[in-house]
C-alpha cells in the first residue's frame, strides 16, 4: 500500500512561516486528493484544506483562507502546505491524508502521513 | 459547515465488553462517514469507511452502521490494545469535519 512520508519536526518563531512536505512512496498520487489536517496538543482534529495535484486548485477551510497555501509538484509527486504568520496557537502536529479514490473529493481518507510536529515559540 | 456531535467524550470498559459510540451529523451526509482510531503519538488509523465498510486488515470486532444523520460505531469484544481515542469524520462536503473524539480506557 502507498505510504505518505512527511518532512521532519519544525521549530519556528512567531510571525515566521513553515512549509511541510508530503510525498508518496511506492507510487505517485497526482490524481488523488491530498488533504491537510492538524491536531494541537491534547486537542481534536481540524481539517485545513485539500488539493488534487493534476487540477492544481486548492480548497481551504475558511479559518485558514489567506494564511495557508497548499501546492503540488507533479514532477516529484510531492504536496506542500505552507502556513504564514505563525502564532503560538499554530503549534500542532500537521498530517497529510490521501483520498481513497482518484479524481475528486468525497471518498474519504485511506492513508495518513506520519505527522509533522510544528512548534511555534519565541 | 456540517457539525459532527460525538458521544460519549470518554468511557471506561473492561476486556470482553461491548462498547458503542455514536456520532450525529447536523444534516444528511448519506453514508459519507469514517471512523478512526488514534493512539498517543501516532497518526489516525482508518477502521470503517462509508459508514459500515471495514477497512482491509482491520479486526472484525469493529463495526459501523447508520445513514443520513445518525451513526454508530461498535467494538464487539474489547481487547487491551483497543485503548485509544476514536473519531468520526464526515466527507460529504468540504470542509471535512470531525467529531470531538471518544477516549476509551480499558
Amino acid at each position: 500500500q502507498v505510504q505518505l512520508v512527511q518532512s521532519g519536526t519544525e521549530v519556528k518563531k512567531p510571525g515566521s512561516s513553515v512549509k511541510v512536505s508530503c510525498k508518496a512512496s511506492g507510487e505517485t498520487f497526482n490524481t488523488f486528493g491530498i488533504h491537510w489536517v492538524r491536531q494541537a496538543p491534547g486537542q481534536g482534529l481540524e481539517w485545513m484544506g485539500v488539493i488534487i495535484p493534476i487540477f492544481d486548485t486548492p480548497n481551504y477551510g475558511q479559518r485558514f483562507q489567506g494564511r495557508v497555501s497548499i501546492t503540488a509538484d507533479k514532477s516529484t509527486g510531492t504536496v506542500f502546505m505552507e502556513v504564514k504568520r505563525l502564532a503560538s496557537e499554530d503549534t500542532a502536529v500537521y498530517y497529510c491524508a490521501k483520498e481513497r479514490r482518484p479524481g475528486h473529493f468525497y471518498y474519504g481518507f485511506d492513508v495518513w502521513g506520519q505527522g509533522t510536529p510544528v512548534i511555534v515559540s519565541s | 459547515d456540517i457539525q459532527m456531535t460525538q458521544s460519549p467524550s470518554s468511557l471506561s470498559a473492561s476486556v470482553g465488553d461491548r462498547v458503542t459510540i455514536t456520532c450525529q451529523a447536523s444534516r444528511d451526509i448519506d453514508n459519507h462517514l469514517i471512523w478512526f482510531q488514534q493512539k498517543p503519538g501516532t497518526a489516525p488509523k482508518v477502521l470503517i469507511y462509508d459508514a459500515s465498510t471495514l477497512e482491509a486488515g482491520v479486526s472484525s470486532r469493529f463495526s459501523g452502521s447508520g445513514f443520513e444523520t445518525d451513526f454508530t460505531f461498535t467494538i464487539s469484544s474489547l481487547q487491551p490494545e483497543d485503548a485509544a481515542t476514536y473519531y468520526c469524520q464526515q466527507y460529504y462536503n468540504v470542509p471535512y469535519t470531525f467529531g470531538q473524539g471518544t477516549k476509551l480506557d480499558i
